[in-house]
């Protein structure tokens, strides 16, 4: 495969579960991205990982716990989420944090 | 802080007609420009960007866009849309974090 892959595409999740994103990058690209994009709103930046070291958090809630255990794989845990977490999360990456992103196709996820 | 303003929220054409989609940014310092497009159910394609040099940028599908220092736009133009080009569009700006406008929606009918 090629470029910003994302599995699972589309997740139905209870408010109790505890499930996780998992983003692969094929670029070697050295950061990696996690985006909230909902409905009616620009996309938020959530997590910035650069070699593999959580660069930024912008004020996300501790239900959703990024982890990077290489600079190719990025993960995104999440555990007793709400319905307004419900949106598509996408998975960028780039040569190094700052550079031109490259997107996966994203996360449909819905919380009920 | 950077910020991006595009003005129109969704723009209806007809196909074969020329669009322009227009994206206003603001920064203390020099920043590089995007502008992204997501399909139905996908993620965000890189259209095109800018970076430095020659103001205006030619990108994928036959858009281009021009970098405008004194009015701070960057401004997306395609001479001639498809349907295919029904999609939302995205201008993004960064100098170390990249920051999206709203979006806008590109409805391209027969």
């Amino acid at each position: 495969e090629t470029g910003v892959t994302q599995t699972p595409r589309h997740l139905v999740m209870g408010m109790t579960n505890k499930k996780s994103l998992k983003c692969e990058q094929h670029l070697g690209h050295n950061a990696m991205y996690w985006y909230k994009q909902s409905a009616k709103k620009p996309l938020e930046l959530m997590f910035v990982y650069n070699f593999k070291e959580q660069t930024e958090n912008n004020s996300v809630p501790s239900r959703f716990s990024p982890e990077c255990p290489n600079s190719s794989h990025l993960f995104l845990h999440l555990h007793t989420l709400q319905p307004e977490d419900s949106a598509l999360y996408l998975c960028a990456s780039s040569q190094e944090a700052g550079e031109t992103q490259y997107f996966g196709p994203g996360t449909r996820l819905l919380v009920l | 802080a950077q910020s991006v303003t595009q003005l129109d929220s969704q723009v209806p054409v007809f196909e074969e007609a020329p669009v322009e989609l227009r994206c206003n940014y603001s920064s203390s310092v020099s920043v590089y420009l995007f502008w992204y497009v997501q399909y139905p159910n996908q993620g965000l394609q890189l259209l095109l960007k800018y970076l430095s040099g020659s103001t205006l940028v030619k990108g994928i599908n036959g858009f281009e866009a021009e970098f405008n220092k004194s009015q701070t736009s960057f401004h997306l133009r395609k001479p001639s849309v498809h349907i295919s080009d029904t999609a939302e569009y995205f201008c993004a700006v960064t100098r170390w974090k990249l920051v999206f406008g709203t979006g806008t929606r590109l409805l391209v009918s027969p």
